[in-house]
C-alpha cells in the first residue's frame, strides 16, 4: 500500500476560523511533510517531520501550526488565515536515512474567504 | 546549493508521437533524480527515480529516463504519447550525500504536457 490519504477534499473558510487538514499514511514511513502548492507552481515545503519530530520549519507564518500525533497521522491547524493562503495544501511521507522517494497525498483544496 | 532546470515550460505533442521532456540539475554532490506527474487537481505521482544504479531507468506508464552525469541532465522520455498523459511533469533532486535525516526535494519549475488529438 502506497497511499497517502487526505482530508477533507476541499475546504472553505473565513479569516476567522479555526480549521485543521489531516494526513495519514500507513507505509510505516518516520517522515512527514506538509507542502503548499499554488496555481501552475511547484510545490513549496512547508514543515518536515522526523521520528515524529518537527524538524524543518521553512519560516511558516505562526497561523500555521503542524502536529504529529503518532507515526501515521499529520496534521496542519490553520487558524486566522489570509486570501494568499488559498492554495493546494500537500501531504508527503517517505521513509528515513538513505534518499528516498516521497509519497504524495492528493491534496486539500483550500480555499480563504 | 542545488538546483533544477525544467527547460520547456510547456510541450505539446501529437498523440502517438514521441514525448520529450527535458531536465538538467546542478549539484555538489551526485543527486537522486525523480520525475513525477501531476494531474489537474491531483496529488503528485511518482514516475520514476534513479539512485544511483542503471542510468537508464524505466518508470510506470511507459515513461523512461536516463541519467548523464557529463550533461548534468536527466530528461523524460516515451515513445508514444497518449491522451491520459497530458498532465504537468516535475522533475525533481535530493543531494546525494549521506545523512540520517529526512531530505528536502529541490523541484523544477514543471512542464506542462499538452497532447493533441
Amino acid at each position: 500500500d502506497t497511499e497517502v490519504t487526505q482530508t477533507p477534499k476541499h475546504l472553505v473558510m473565513g479569516m476567522t476560523n479555526k480549521k485543521s487538514l489531516k494526513c495519514e499514511q500507513h507505509m510505516g514511513h518516520r517522515a512527514m511533510y506538509w507542502y503548499k502548492q499554488k496555481a501552475k507552481k511547484p510545490p513549496e515545503l512547508m514543515f518536515v517531520y522526523s521520528y515524529e519530530k518537527l524538524s524543518i520549519n521553512e519560516s511558516v507564518p505562526s497561523r500555521f501550526s503542524p502536529e504529529c500525533p503518532n507515526s501515521s497521522l499529520l496534521n496542519l491547524h490553520l487558524h486566522a488565515l489570509q486570501p494568499e493562503d488559498s492554495a493546494l495544501y500537500l501531504c508527503a511521507s517517505s521513509r528515513q536515512g538513505m534518499v528516498k522517494e516521497q509519497y504524495f497525498g492528493p491534496g486539500t483544496r483550500l480555499t480563504v474567504t | 546549493a542545488q538546483s533544477v532546470t525544467q527547460l520547456d515550460s510547456h510541450v505539446s505533442v501529437s498523440e502517438g508521437t514521441p514525448v520529450l521532456l527535458r531536465c538538467n540539475y546542478s549539484s555538489s554532490y551526485s543527486p537522486s533524480l525523480f520525475w513525477y506527474v501531476q494531474h489537474p487537481n491531483k496529488g503528485l505521482q511518482l514516475l520514476l527515480k534513479y539512485t544511483s544504479a542503471a542510468t537508464l531507468v524505466k518508470g510506470i506508464n511507459g515513461f523512461e529516463a536516463e541519467f548523464k552525469k557529463s550533461e548534468t541532465s536527466f530528461h523524460l522520455t516515451k515513445p508514444s504519447a497518449h491522451m491520459s498523459d497530458a498532465a504537468e511533469y516535475f522533475c525533481v533532486a535530493v543531494p546525494g550525500y549521506s545523512s540520517g535525516s529526512a531530505r528536502q526535494l529541490t523541484f523544477g519549475s514543471g512542464t506542462q504536457l499538452t497532447v493533441l488529438p
